[in-house]
């Protein structure tokens, strides 16, 4: 069964735009990722962000993590063409933290 | 390092035929997991492994799938017998876990199966 569920499924911007991307789950988790797929390619991680932190950076990228909401955000500043790739977050799976749950996905469609 | 290899990377192969799928983990990493990716049920966790033992297999779909991890640097995943529905693209990845938390995960290729 899916943990997280990623809003919105598939998001189309310019280049130079930012791009948000939603996370939902439904249990407690122990830290929440995001990875990176490109077509046809294996996932990247990209950032964790830990229970016990609300916000976090890497570079353009800023996620965030409401505990009490049970979700997480996703934001891409001033995106490229080539960060268009599909976008996962995930949990854990269990209490001894060694699984992940990935959601679906959401698309993101950059456009120069 | 090369990374989590797998092979094949791409296996087309007929309906009652058996596939095994291969993968090679980063080598100091103690935990490996197998995914399979549909564009119909996205991607699902099918077993995974923690210093070579099975942690939980609920993932695996039915008893046509089997997973083994022999030893720290190989594991396969085989489907006996295949059925169309099994095409899809199988990953495997690997990291290093401990009891605090999961750890990120690095994910190989990929092997695209087609069972016609």
């Amino acid at each position: 069964s899916q943990q997280g569920e990623e809003d919105p499924q598939a998001l189309s911007i310019q280049e130079g735009e930012n791009a948000t991307m939603n996370c939902s789950y439904k249990t407690s988790i122990n830290n929440l990722q995001w990875y990176r797929q490109n077509s046809g390619r294996g996932l990247v991680h990209l950032i964790l962000i830990r229970s016990n932190e609300r916000e976090k950076h890497s570079g353009r990228l800023r996620v965030t993590l409401d505990t009490s909401k049970k979700s997480s955000s996703l934001l891409i500043t001033a995106s490229r063409a080539a960060d268009t790739a599909s976008y996962f977050c995930a949990t854990d799976a269990s209490q001894a933290g060694t699984a992940l749950i990935f959601g679906k996905g959401t698309t993101l469609s950059v456009s120069s | 390092d090369a990374g989590v290899i797998q092979s094949p990377r791409h296996e087309v192969t007929e309906m009652g035929q058996e596939v095994t799928l291969r993968c090679k983990p980063i080598s100091g990493h103690n935990s490996l997991f197998w995914y399979r990716q549909t564009m119909m049920r996205g991607l699902e966790l099918l077993i995974y492994f923690n210093n070579n033992v099975p942690i939980d297999d609920s993932g695996m779909p039915e008893d046509r799938f089997s997973a083994k991890m022999p030893n720290a640097s190989f594991s396969t995943l085989k489907i006996q017998p295949s059925e169309p529905r099994d095409s899809a693209v199988y990953f495997c990845a690997s990291s290093f876990a401990w009891d605090s938390g999961s750890n990120e995960q690095f994910f190989g290729p990929g092997t695209r199966l087609t069972v016609l």
